[in-house]
C-alpha cells in the first residue's frame, strides 16, 4: 500500500538553529500539507500547498516557517531559527485530489529543541 | 475564533462495553471528518460526514452528524483492544478552505481487557 514517508524519525536541534523537514507524498498525489503536534494535544494545521504554491497556511505558519517541493518527490518544511516551542510531532500529509476526503499522513518526525 | 471541542478528554471502558465521544463546534459544519490515531502512531482518517444529520456506519463504529451541523458524534459498540487510540474530529467551517480543518482536542479511548 502507498504511503507517505518522513525523514528523520527525531531530529534534536539547538534554538535558534535551522531545520529542514524532509517528506515523500504519494506518488500521484497532488496536494500536500504540514500539520504540528505538540505532545498530547491536538493536531494543529500549518500549511498546505498545491501546483508549487501555498494554498492555505494558519497562524502559526509565521515567516520562520517555509516549504519546498524542490523536485517531482520530496516536500520540505524548514523553520528558519528554532524555537523551544517548536518542539512537537510534525506530520506530513497529501492528498490525491481537492474534495477526495481522504489524507494520509506520514509516521511524523519529532523534533525536539533544547 | 471557530472552536472545535470533544468531549469526554479520556475515556477508560471495559473491553466489550460501548463507547462515544462527542464533538461541538462552535459554528456550522460544511464538514465533519474524524481520525483516529494509536499510541505513538499517526492519524489515520476514518469518515467524513457532510449532510445534516447523516449517520454512517463501519462494522462497529457508528458516525452521525447533527441537523444543525454544529455536532457530530462516534459510537463504538462492543469496543476491542484494537479500539485502542485518540479520536478526533476535524471540521470545515462553510466559506473556508477544504484544506483548513480545525481539529479538536481528541478522546483518548483506554480499553481493558
Amino acid at each position: 500500500e502507498p504511503e507517505v514517508t518522513q525523514t528523520p524519525s527525531h531530529q534534536v536541534t539547538q534554538m535558534g538553529q535551522e531545520v529542514i523537514l524532509r517528506c515523500v507524498p504519494i506518488s500521484n498525489h497532488l496536494y500536500f500539507y504540514w500539520y504540528r503536534q505538540i505532545l498530547g494535544q491536538k493536531v494543529e494545521f500549518l500549511v498546505s500547498f498545491y501546483n508549487n504554491e501555498i494554498s492555505e497556511k494558519s497562524e502559526i505558519f509565521d515567516d520562520q516557517f517555509s516549504v519546498e517541493r524542490p523536485d517531482g518527490s520530496n516536500f520540505t518544511l524548514k523553520i528558519r531559527s528554532t524555537k523551544l516551542e517548536d518542539s512537537a510531532m510534525y506530520f506530513c500529509a497529501s492528498r490525491y485530489k481537492f474534495m477526495n476526503t481522504e489524507a494520509f499522513f506520514g509516521q511524523g518526525t519529532r523534533l525536539t529543541v533544547v | 475564533g471557530q472552536q472545535v471541542m470533544q468531549i469526554p478528554q479520556y475515556q477508560h471502558v471495559q473491553e466489550g462495553e460501548d463507547f462515544t465521544t462527542y464533538c461541538n463546534s462552535s459554528t456550522t459544519l460544511s464538514n465533519i471528518q474524524w481520525y483516529k490515531q494509536r499510541p505513538g502512531g499517526h492519524p489515520v482518517f476514518l469518515i467524513q460526514l457532510v449532510k445534516s444529520g447523516e449517520v454512517k456506519k463501519q462494522k462497529r463504529l457508528t458516525f452521525q452528524f447533527g441537523e444543525a451541523k454544529k455536532n457530530s458524534s462516534l459510537h463504538i459498540t462492543a469496543t476491542q483492544t484494537t479500539d485502542v487510540g485518540t479520536y478526533f474530529c476535524a471540521g470545515q467551517r462553510p466559506g473556508t478552505s477544504y484544506d483548513k480543518v480545525i481539529f479538536g482536542p481528541g478522546t483518548s479511548l483506554s480499553v481493558i481487557p
